[in-house]
C-alpha cells in the first residue's frame, strides 16, 4: 500500500488566495483526520470524518477553513481567504475503525506570504 | 516534558545508550496513550500504545510506562541508534469505547543520538 497520499507537498501562496489541500487515505480506512502542525501550537486536530461524514470539526479555527470528503478515497481542506498565520504543515491521517493506529501522510507545507 | 513556545525539550544520548523520554498528560479521564516518532520532513509514525488499565507495555526495543497517579508517561528506547533521532510525541485520547479518535498531542521532545 502506498500509504496516505497528500498533495501538494509544498504550497506557497499570497495572502487572500484560496488554498486547497488534498488527501487520499489508505484504502479500506474509514476514518480520516486533518491536522495542523506549527512550532508554537504543536500538532492540532482540525476535523475528522467517519465513512465520509464529518464527526467533529471543533478544531477548525474559523470559517475560512472548510473540509470535505466526497468519497472514501478523497478529502480536501480548503482555506479561503488564506492569511500568513495559516502557514503551517498540514497532515492528513487515516485509520481503520478496528484499530487505533493512525497512519499519517507526509504533510503539505503551506506558506502564505 | 512539555515545551513552551518555540523551544522543544531535547535529549542527547550516545549511540548504544538507553533513552528515556517523558511526557506529562493533562486529562485524568484519558484512557489511551500513544507515542509517535516524527523524523524531519515526515509525518508522525506510530511507535507503541498503552491503555489505562496497564502500567507497562513492551515492544521491540521500546517500553512505555504509565503512571496514572501523577499523569505521567514515559518512553524507553533500548540501545539507541542514530536512526532513532527524531521528535517524539505522546498523545492522549478519551476512548469512549473506541469510538472517539480525538488525539491530543504533546509538544514533543527532540532526541539526538550521537554516533
Amino acid at each position: 500500500d502506498a500509504g496516505v497520499i497528500q498533495s501538494p507537498r509544498h504550497e506557497v501562496t499570497e495572502m487572500g488566495q484560496e488554498v486547497t489541500l488534498r488527501c487520499k487515505p489508505i484504502s479500506g480506512h474509514d476514518y480520516l483526520f486533518w491536522y495542523r502542525q506549527t512550532m508554537m501550537r504543536g500538532l492540532e486536530l482540525l476535523i475528522y470524518f467517519n465513512n465520509n461524514v464529518p464527526i467533529d470539526d471543533s478544531g477548525m479555527p474559523e470559517d475560512r477553513f472548510s473540509a470535505k470528503m466526497p468519497n472514501a478515497s478523497f478529502s480536501t481542506l480548503k482555506i479561503q481567504p488564506s492569511e500568513p498565520r495559516d502557514s503551517a504543515v498540514y497532515f492528513c491521517a487515516s485509520i481503520s475503525g478496528e484499530y487505533n493506529e493512525q497512519f499519517f501522510g507526509p504533510g503539505t507545507r503551506l506558506t502564505v506570504l | 516534558g512539555e515545551s513552551v513556545g518555540l523551544h522543544l525539550p531535547t535529549l542527547s544520548v550516545q549511540e548504544g545508550d538507553n533513552s528515556i523520554i517523558n511526557c506529562a498528560y493533562s486529562n485524568s479521564a484519558s484512557d489511551y496513550f500513544i507515542w509517535y516518532k516524527q523524523e524531519s520532513g515526515k509525518g508522525p509514525q506510530f511507535i507503541i500504545d498503552i491503555r489505562s488499565n496497564m502500567d507497562k507495555r513492551q515492544g521491540q526495543r521500546v517500553t512505555v510506562l504509565l503512571n496514572k497517579t501523577v499523569k505521567h508517561l514515559s518512553l524507553q528506547i533500548a540501545a539507541t541508534q542514530p536512526g532513532d533521532s527524531a521528535v517524539y510525541f505522546c498523545a492522549e485520547n478519551i476512548g469512549s469505547g473506541g469510538s472517539n479518535y480525538k488525539l491530543t498531542f504533546g509538544k514533543g521532545t527532540l532526541l539526538t543520538v550521537n554516533p
